[in-house]
């Protein structure tokens, strides 16, 4: 079992704040770190894949950096909207063939008006 | 795209059934994925198989069992259902490394 671990586990912020939460794993064995976003009602949606240390990602108002030698990535929204609302989950990826991602909780995000 | 789809999405048993919850998957993907999610708990795989009849435990196989026949589609079974059962069963797929695809979820009640 590899041990994924994310802070805080629930998050409450108003319209237009900025806020980022924080996904650590061990950084032996590593190959890629997934995160996903997951809205009540749907299925986990994959936002980011990063694999090279120092990665950074972007989709619209949401980003992501990687640190592998310290076994850490942070997920940042900037002007959190009431429709970023979610779980957002991330992953360690040993680059296993069989496929295998170790998860961690989550951090739920909620988004008021 | 690539599509999941689980048999129901909702589902109540009764104690001691035996429970059948079905995956399929269009993109011909090697890798398939039973987890359950908990509350504050995430998301805790079950079973996973990659390839045809070829399965693997995850970090919670008690109490559960799995079949894949066929590519595109992997079963998992409760053999008694029990309470503590009760959870959302999620199934992925994937292709051998990276990003898993998601179905939409069964929330299984047990009485």
């Amino acid at each position: 079992i590899l041990n994924v671990e994310q802070s805080p586990q629930s998050l409450h912020v108003q319209e237009g704040d900025s806020t980022n939460f924080t996904c650590s794993f061990p950084s032996s064995n590593f190959y890629a770190l997934h995160w996903y976003r997951w809205e009540t009602a749907k299925s986990p949606e994959a936002l980011f894949v990063m694999t090279l240390n120092g990665d950074e990602k972007k989709k619209g108002r949401i980003s992501a950096t990687l640190n592998t030698k310290e076994g850490y990535s942070y997920l940042y929204i900037k002007g959190s909207q009431p429709e970023d609302s979610a779980t957002y989950l991330c992953a360690a990826d040993r680059g296993s063939t069989l496929g295998r991602l170790y998860f961690g909780r989550g951090t739920q995000l909620t988004v008021w008006p | 795209d690539v599509k999941v789809t689980q048999s129901s999405r909702y589902l109540v048993k009764r104690t001691g059934e035996k429970v059948f919850l079905e995956c399929v998957q269009d993109m011909d993907h090697e890798n398939m994925f039973w987890y359950r999610q908990d509350p504050g708990l995430g998301l805790r795989l079950i079973y996973f198989s990659y390839d045809v009849k070829m399965k693997e435990k995850g970090d919670i196989p008690e109490g559960y069992s799995v079949s894949r026949e066929k590519k595109e589609r992997f079963s998992l079974i409760l053999e008694s259902a029990s309470t503590n059962q009760t959870s959302m069963y999620l199934c992925a797929s994937s292709l051998t490394v990276n990003e898993q695809f998601f179905g939409p979820g069964t929330r299984l009640t047990v009485l």
